[in-house]
Parts: structure tokens; C-alpha cells; sequence
């Protein structure tokens, strides 16, 4: 069966510091593969996608980016993060019919 | 661009109770839709997806969703609700070439026991 991690699941940083959260999903092969944010009473917000190795598709204009190093491995990263960047960050993989399925999130605080 | 409304942002329900959650979504062409649920504390679990077929989906914990295509809405529905569904629940639809999600800003369940 298949399975997707995050980690981090908590994660407090100061402003100016840089990120990086990981993603890793188990169990199926060229997923497509999902950042999303949550911000409290709000829906999710689709940040980047990648539809394979290497190719990464930018939603939003921030300044955070995303790469996706190996076929299941997908990372966020940022060089220099902002108050605005907390948040609830969620990873996601589809394929077909299957999913989107979502991981456990990670909880960004930054400070 | 795709949009999706979720008109009720808290409802609150005693037990027993039937739940209708509305879900409108913008794109004309060919979607699937989804609804979410996200327990307190919990990740995003897929309740259930419709693709195509029958319009009326069956989901787990006895949820059901309808599509209506010419009122572009994918409402869910439970005959029963019980203090355990008390939790956030997001319409979504996809669209590009991706198949990335669109939701809804969500809407907060309550069920009282």
C-alpha cells in the first residue's frame, strides 16, 4: 500500500533563517506531487506541483521554492523565511485515479 | 481561474440530526470533485471523489455526495450525524494539466451530543 511522510512535523524558526521540509511517499512510482499551505480558517493553498523528476510548477510567487531531487521525494525550501510564511504545510501525491492523497503536514512557526 | 465556495463556514448539529454541506465550483469543462475531512489534530482524509458515472457517491463513514452538473455543486450529506464527525470538511475540485486541487475555504462541523 502506499504511504507518504513528512517531516518536520513541527518546526520553529526564526525570520531570516532558512527552510527546508521533505516529503517522501512510498508504495507507487511517477506520482504527481503537491506542496500546500494552510493558513488557520482558511481553505489550502495550492503552492507548487510536479508532475515528474525535476519539473516543478510554481502557483504562487513567493519566496519560497520547491524541488523534487528523486521520482517519490518532493522538498520545499526557502533561503530566508518571513513571518508570513507560517503555516500548516501539506505534501500530497496522485496517480490516476488514486488519491490526492494527503500527508500528516508540517506545522511551521516562524519567529 | 477554478474557484470553489463553501457557503457555510460553521454548522452546528445535535446528534442524529441529517448534515447537507454545499459546495459550488466555478469551471465549465470536465472536473472531479472531492471532499476532504480533517478530524481535530488530524491529516486530511479523502472522504470520498466523484469522476464520473453515477452522480450520487458513496464515501466512507456514510457519507454521500451529489453532483449536479447544471447547478455546478457537489453537496455532501450524512442522514445521521454523530458527535465523532465533528470536524472540518473541504469541497475541492481539479483541474490543469497536473490535476491540481482547488478548494473550498471549508466549512467547521460541530455536532453536540
Amino acid at each position: 500500500s502506499q504511504t507518504i511522510h513528512q517531516w518536520p512535523a513541527t518546526l520553529v524558526q526564526p525570520v531570516g533563517s532558512p527552510l527546508s521540509l521533505e516529503c517522501t511517499v512510498e508504495g507507487t512510482s511517477n506520482p504527481n506531487l503537491y506542496w500546500y499551505r494552510q493558513a488557520a480558517g482558511r481553505g489550502l493553498q495550492l503552492l507548487f506541483y510536479s508532475v515528474g523528476i525535476g519539473q516543478i510548477s510554481s502557483e504562487v510567487p513567493q519566496n519560497l521554492s520547491a524541488s523534487r531531487p528523486q521520482d517519490r521525494q518532493f522538498i520545499l525550501s526557502s533561503k530566508k523565511l518571513l513571518l508570513s510564511d507560517s503555516g500548516f504545510y501539506l505534501c500530497a501525491w496522485r496517480q490516476g485515479a488514486h488519491g490526492p492523497y494527503f500527508g500528516p503536514g508540517t506545522r511551521l512557526t516562524v519567529t | 481561474a477554478q474557484s470553489v465556495s463553501q457557503h457555510n463556514h460553521h454548522v452546528i448539529l445535535s446528534e442524529a440530526a441529517s448534515l447537507e454541506l454545499g459546495c459550488n465550483y466555478s469551471y465549465g469543462g470536465t472536473v472531479n470533485l472531492f471532499w476532504y475531512v480533517q478530524y481535530p489534530g488530524q491529516h486530511l482524509q479523502l472522504l470520498l471523489k466523484y469522476f464520473s458515472g453515477d452522480p450520487l457517491v458513496k464515501g466512507i463513514k456514510g457519507f454521500e455526495a451529489e453532483f449536479i452538473k447544471s447547478k455546478f455543486s457537489f453537496n455532501l450529506r450524512k442522514p445521521s450525524v454523530q458527535w465523532s464527525d465533528t470536524a472540518e470538511y473541504f469541497c475541492a475540485v481539479d483541474s490543469g494539466s497536473a490535476r491540481q486541487l482547488t478548494f473550498g475555504s471549508g466549512t467547521q462541523l460541530t455536532v453536540l451530543p
